[in-house]
């Protein structure tokens, strides 16, 4: 039973243009919502967040948009560079859960120059 | 700041075999995590920790052990290693806030191999 769902497991894009990552979820009890982004032989690295309270969290060329009646969020990066390739892992967490996480999939993200 | 570190980086073992997964923070923080990430899947967490002496099971737990006697260590012991158990691990921590919640921080990960 996947609570998190990523449901395309890669997305390639050009230099400069927008990459936009698709997470959705199906725990109503989900109330924060994260992006880590993850290189090769390397640990996960917290990328963006963003509360429940919230429809919209950016941060530089990172954005996180939340649908919460439809149980969607989204990340859009613009302009995409070659060092954004990686893979992009969608997170949930719920108060008072021990800020224990639940993963998607990930999505490989290809930047191409 | 080393952050969290993790030994050995990668590790073959055979069935029926056991190891401890070590892993150290020097952030003082007080919840410690062990994920596993098999290929194609996401992160799911084995067992975690919100304090020395404390330890709890997360997802899949079944097969491995945890003991938590100091704030830095949270040591993932598998007694009677499987082919199933055949994963990257990775080990994360967090100090918690007032906030709903508190960043996790991860180690480099260990790939294990089971044969």
């Amino acid at each position: 039973d996947q609570q998190v769902k990523q449901n395309s497991p890669s997305l390639s894009v050009q230099e400069g243009r927008i990459s936009i990552l698709n997470c959705d979820y199906t725990n109503s009890m989900f109330d924060y919502f994260l992006w880590y982004k993850k290189y090769p032989a390397e640990g996960p690295t917290f990328l963006i967040s963003i509360s429940s309270i919230k429809d919209k969290n950016e941060d530089g060329r990172f954005t996180v948009f939340l649908n919460k009646s439809a149980k969607h969020l989204s990340l859009h990066i613009v302009p995409s560079q070659p060092g954004d390739s990686a893979v992009y892992f969608c997170a949930a967490n719920s108060s008072g859960a021990n800020s224990k996480l639940t993963f998607g999939k990930g999505i490989t993200l290809s930047v191409r120059p | 700041n080393a952050g969290v570190t993790q030994t050995p980086k990668f590790r073959i073992l055979k069935i029926g075999q056991s190891m401890t997964l070590q892993c150290t923070q020097d952030m003082n923080h007080n919840y410690m995590y062990w994920y596993r990430q098999d290929p194609g899947m996401g992160l799911k967490l084995i067992y975690y920790s919100v304090g020395a002496g404390i330890t709890d099971k997360g997802e899949v737990p079944n097969g491995y052990n945890v003991s938590r006697s100091t704030t830095e260590d949270f040591p993932l012991r598998l007694e009677l290693a499987a082919p199933s158990q055949t994963s990257v691990y990775f080990c994360a921590s967090s100090y918690p806030t007032s906030s709903a919640y508190n960043e996790q921080f991860f180690g480099p990960g260990t790939r294990l191999t089971v044969l």
